[in-house]
């Protein structure tokens, strides 16, 4: 079972607009929430995480947004620019629970046009 | 460069050979993760070690497979009798603490 999902395998957006990629997640004890960055034949890149304990973190042109109750979170890029077309992926891990571990969803891949 | 480095990038190998996969880690990081990537999935974890101690292994990692870290920095993965589906990129990454992970550029292992 997948235990966390990203549902849109991909997005197509105008470059200066905002961008919002989404996951959801179903493993109530998940408590650390992180979004990477993959270019092809590279390994991922960390963007930003948030824990359990907020529901909005931001760096710079990157906001993500958790919602527990709905065990949903977004990440939201304003202004998109055409670097940062790639693939996003959400990741989750239980911390609390010993786990260190990250569980990953499939990815959604972002382009941005000029 | 200080960031996690992998060796050696690609690797063709025939069905039924050794492989054996090397991690540097950022070297103040204590806690190293092997994770595999196949084609449209997200990562999928392997283990962990923190400093030389493995302390989670996932199901993925069949006996074929093994993991060491001597002496608490670099890392090797080993996949002893390799088959078709052992193909994927394998990825390594370091943290400090509980913290975000950091990953290298990753090693693809195409078995023929």
């Amino acid at each position: 079972d997948q235990q966390v999902k990203q549902n849109s395998p991909s997005l197509s957006v105008q470059e200066g607009r905002i961008s919002i990629l989404n996951c959801d997640y179903t493993n109530s004890m998940f408590d650390y929430f992180l979004w990477y960055k993959k270019y092809p034949a590279e390994g991922p890149t960390f963007l930003i995480s948030i824990s359990s304990i907020k529901d909005k973190n931001e760096d710079g042109r990157f906001t993500v947004f958790l919602n527990k109750s709905a065990k949903h979170l977004s990440l939201h890029i304003v202004p998109s620019q055409p670097g940062d077309s790639a693939v996003y992926f959400c990741a989750a891990s239980a911390t609390q629970g010993g786990s260190e571990k990250l569980v990953f969803g499939k990815g959604t891949k972002l382009t941005v046009n000029p | 460069d200080t960031g996690v480095s992998q060796d050696p990038r690609h690797k063709i190998t025939k069905r039924g050979q050794n492989v054996t996969f090397r991690c540097d880690p950022i070297s103040e990081h204590n806690r190293l993760y092997w994770y595999r990537q196949t084609l449209g999935q997200g990562p999928e974890f392997l283990t962990y070690f923190q400093n030389e101690a493995q302390l989670e292994k996932s199901r993925l990692l069949s006996d074929r497979f093994s993991a060491e870290r001597p002496k608490g920095s670099f890392s090797t993965l080993e996949i002893q009798r390799t088959e078709q589906g052992d193909s994927a990129m394998y990825l390594c990454a370091s943290s400090f603490g509980f913290n975000e992970q950091f990953f290298g550029p990753g090693t693809r292992l195409t078995v023929l």
